[in-house]
C-alpha cells in the first residue's frame, strides 16, 4: 500500500534558526497537503499543493511540491516557539479520496 | 464558525466491553473521516463516508463499524475492545471530498483497561 515518510523524525533548533522537513511517497500523489498538531492537540490543516513543481507560501512557511509529485518538503524561516509541534504531510493517490498521513516531523524550539 | 463536533471527549473501557464515538461534522461538508492515532504515531486512516455511504475503507478491525446518519452525523462503533484499541480518534469532515483540506475534531481518547 502506499507509504508516506517524513525526515526527520524529530528536530530541537533554538528559536530563530530554519527548519525543514521532508515527505517522500512511495506512490505518486495527486496533491499534497500539510498539517500541524500541536501537542495534545488535533491536526490543523496548513495548505494543499497539486501543480507539479508548486511553491507556496505562508509567511515565514514555504511548501514545495516535487517534480515528480512523489515528495514535498516545508520550510520554515526563523523559527518561534509557537511554531512547536508535529508536522504532517498527507497524500492523495489517484481517486482515491483518503489521505495518507506521513509519519510526521516533531520540532521543538527552544529560547 | 462551526467545527467538528465529538464526542465524548474521554472515554474509559474494560476489554471486551464496546464503545460509541460520535461525531458532528461542519454543516454542508460531504464527507466524513475517521483516523485512529496511536501514542507518537501519525494518524491511520480508518473509514470514510461521501454524502452518507461508506467511500473508502482502511485498516478498519472487523470489531470496529461506523456509518453515517440522515443528518450527516457519523459514529464509530468498537465491539470485543482489546488493550491495543487504547488511542485517540479523530474525526474529520471536508467538502468536495477533500480537495479543501480536512477539518479535524478535538478527537475522543480511548482507554482500555
Amino acid at each position: 500500500g502506499q507509504q508516506v515518510m517524513q525526515i526527520p523524525q524529530y528536530q530541537h533548533v533554538q528559536e530563530g534558526e530554519d527548519f525543514t522537513t521532508y515527505c517522500n511517497s512511495s506512490t505518486t500523489l495527486s496533491n499534497i497537503q500539510w498539517y500541524k498538531q500541536r501537542p495534545g492537540g488535533h491536526p490543523v490543516f496548513l495548505i494543499q499543493l497539486v501543480k507539479s513543481g508548486e511553491v507556496k507560501k505562508q509567511k515565514r512557511l514555504t511548501f514545495q511540491f516535487g517534480e515528480a509529485k512523489k515528495n514535498s518538503s516545508l520550510h520554515i524561516t526563523a523559527t518561534q516557539t509557537t511554531d512547536v509541534g508535529t508536522y504532517f504531510c498527507a497524500g492523495k493517490a489517484g481517486t482515491a479520496s483518503k489521505l495518507t498521513f506521513g509519519t510526521g516531523t516533531r520540532l521543538q524550539v527552544t529560547l | 464558525a462551526a467545527g467538528v463536533i465529538q464526542s465524548p471527549r474521554h472515554l474509559i473501557k474494560e476489554k471486551r466491553e464496546t464503545a460509541t464515538l460520535k461525531c458532528y461534522p461542519i454543516p454542508r461538508h460531504d464527507t466524513v473521516y475517521w483516523y485512529q492515532q496511536g501514542p507518537g504515531q501519525d494518524p491511520q486512516f480508518l473509514i470514510s463516508f461521501y454524502e452518507k455511504m461508506q467511500s473508502d475503507k482502511g485498516s478498519i478491525p472487523d470489531r470496529f463499524s461506523a456509518q453515517q446518519f440522515s443528518d450527516y452525523h457519523s459514529e464509530l462503533n468498537m465491539s470485543s475492545l482489546e488493550l491495543g484499541d487504547s488511542a485517540l480518534y479523530f474525526c474529520a469532515s471536508s467538502r468536495g471530498q477533500g480537495s479543501y483540506g480536512y477539518t479535524f475534531g478535538s478527537g475522543t481518547r480511548l482507554t482500555v483497561v
